[in-house]
């Protein structure tokens, strides 16, 4: 299984942009990259995923490097409610189910 | 509140019981997930159905058991259990086909404590 590493933890402050990087340089052709995030006392939440392109949504945009060895998520103004683990995840198809095989995140927290 | 439905939201059992675990879901999803959380780890897969077939098993060990008895409804039958089988377990669903790119839905999990 492909492997992503992101920085344990990060801190930002409220109504301020947050970037978080992971890192996917064993990723295939034909693994999308996905990230969820896990607010406290709840399951994880899909936020977005793409397979080249830089992607946005309601939620945030992902922005993929040329080589997809490694994405940036980013949040464009963080609010208190954005505090969570936030998962970079590389899906595979396995059997023709996905497979999602979750990195150790990095857990953010928002200063108000 | 969660389109993915998980009960009980608490279980507490000793080490020769026998419960069960539900996850519900009317989404018209196809594909089913079984995961496993410890405290501050990440999700681990456990389990995958795909059209209400077991599709991936995580080298899980049997006393654990998963059943999938209709398309909305995935059961995770518990038995014998050790004490480090205490954890969080989460329950997912997606739909299949189309390239499979649709995201998985988690419910809130189970937490598990074993005596």
């Amino acid at each position: 299984d492909a492997k992503t590493t992101q920085p344990n933890s990060m801190e930002s402050n409220e109504e301020e942009p947050v970037h978080l990087p992971c890192n996917h340089s064993t990723i295939s052709g034909t693994d999308y990259i996905h990230w969820y995030r896990q607010l406290p006392s709840q399951g994880p939440e899909y936020v977005i995923h793409g397979l080249t392109s830089n992607v946005n949504n309601r939620m945030a945009s992902l922005a993929i490097a040329e080589d997809r060895k490694s994405s940036t998520l980013i949040l464009h103004r963080a609010t208190l409610r954005d505090a969570a683990v936030y998962y970079c995840i590389l899906r595979g198809i396995i059997q023709g189910a996905q497979k999602l095989v979750f990195g150790q995140g990095t857990r953010l927290t928002i200063n108000p | 509140d969660t389109e993915v439905t998980q009960t009980p939201k608490h279980l507490v059992m000793g080490m020769t019981n026998k419960k069960s675990l539900k996850c519900e879901q009317h989404m018209g999803h196809r594909a089913m997930y079984w995961y496993k959380q410890k405290a501050k780890k990440p999700p681990e897969l456990m389990f995958v159905y795909s059209y209400e077939k077991l599709s991936i098993n995580e080298s899980v060990p049997s006393r654990f058991s998963p059943e999938c008895p209709n398309s909305s409804l995935l059961n995770l039958h518990l038995h014998a259990l050790q004490p480090e089988d205490s954890a969080l377990y989460l329950c997912a669903s997606s739909q299949e086909g189309r390239g499979a790119r649709q995201p998985q839905h988690f419910g809130d999990g189970t937490r598990l404590s074993i005596l």
